[in-house]
């Protein structure tokens, strides 16, 4: 059974850095072609990707966020780390972890439940 | 970069056939996807590469694609389908992914 599950701070302040970890089981981050991807949702608002990476290690960063962002991955915890730096009250959203299930094209078979974060002082 | 861009809203009454349309240039090259989000849970898979339905879902999800436009067609709407509805796309040379702005479904 393949299963994701986001964790970290649930309010962070301004310019703080954000690190949430996705922790993966049912499968291996060791798979070949397999990824993890990471997208937001601020509240009432649209999906938006974030970052992803694959098992050799590529990775991809949204253009937009490309400078505040950093992904990363430790296969023996199977876990994925995701860190966004300068942190403002506009990335309050519910972060996502999903699976990549194959190495192109991308899709997302499997997602975590999310996790809240807000941004305030 | 590229957008994809789906109508804000969609309504049909139970047992009606609801169609949301999923338009963008690369549609023409890349598959598309589709996710269903209900209030308060993660989005879920509906449709891979344009015309795919995951096991288990029920026949009443299906796919298409022409040209420069997709569209999720939902049979027999049920009370149940009411939700958000994303459409997805990736760009190989950019390594890059993108999300249309989402449909609300309402069932009437």
């Amino acid at each position: 059974q393949v299963t994701l599950k986001e964790s970290g701070p649930v309010l962070v302040k301004p310019t703080e850095t954000l690190t949430l970890t996705c922790s993966v089981s049912g499968f291996s981050l060791s798979n070949a072609k397999m990824g993890v991807i990471w997208i937001r949702q601020p509240p009432g608002k649209a999906l938006e990707w974030l970052a992803h990476i694959f098992s050799n290690d590529e990775t991809s960063y949204s253009t937009s966020l490309k400078s505040r962002l950093t992904i990363s991955k430790d296969t023996s915890k199977s876990q994925v780390v995701l860190s966004m730096t300068n942190m403002d009250p506009v990335d309050t959203a519910t972060y996502y972890c999903a699976r990549i299930p194959e190495e192109f094209p991308y899709y997302f078979d499997y997602w975590g439940q999310g996790t809240l974060v807000t941004v305030s002082s | 970069s590229y957008e994809l861009k789906q109508p804000p809203s969609v309504s049909v009454s139970p047992g009606q056939t609801a169609r949301i349309a999923c338009s963008g240039d690369t549609l023409s090259k890349q598959y598309a996807y589709w996710y269903q989000q209900k209030p308060g849970q993660a989005p879920v898979l509906v449709i891979y590469k344009d015309t795919e339905r995951p096991s288990g879902l029920p026949e009443r999800f299906s796919g298409s694609s022409s040209g420069t436009t997709v569209t999720l067609t939902i049979s027999g709407v049920q009370a149940e389908d009411e939700a958000d509805y994303y459409c997805q796309s990736a760009d190989s040379s950019a390594a890059s992914v993108v999300f249309g702005g989402g449909t609300k479904l309402t069932v009437l």
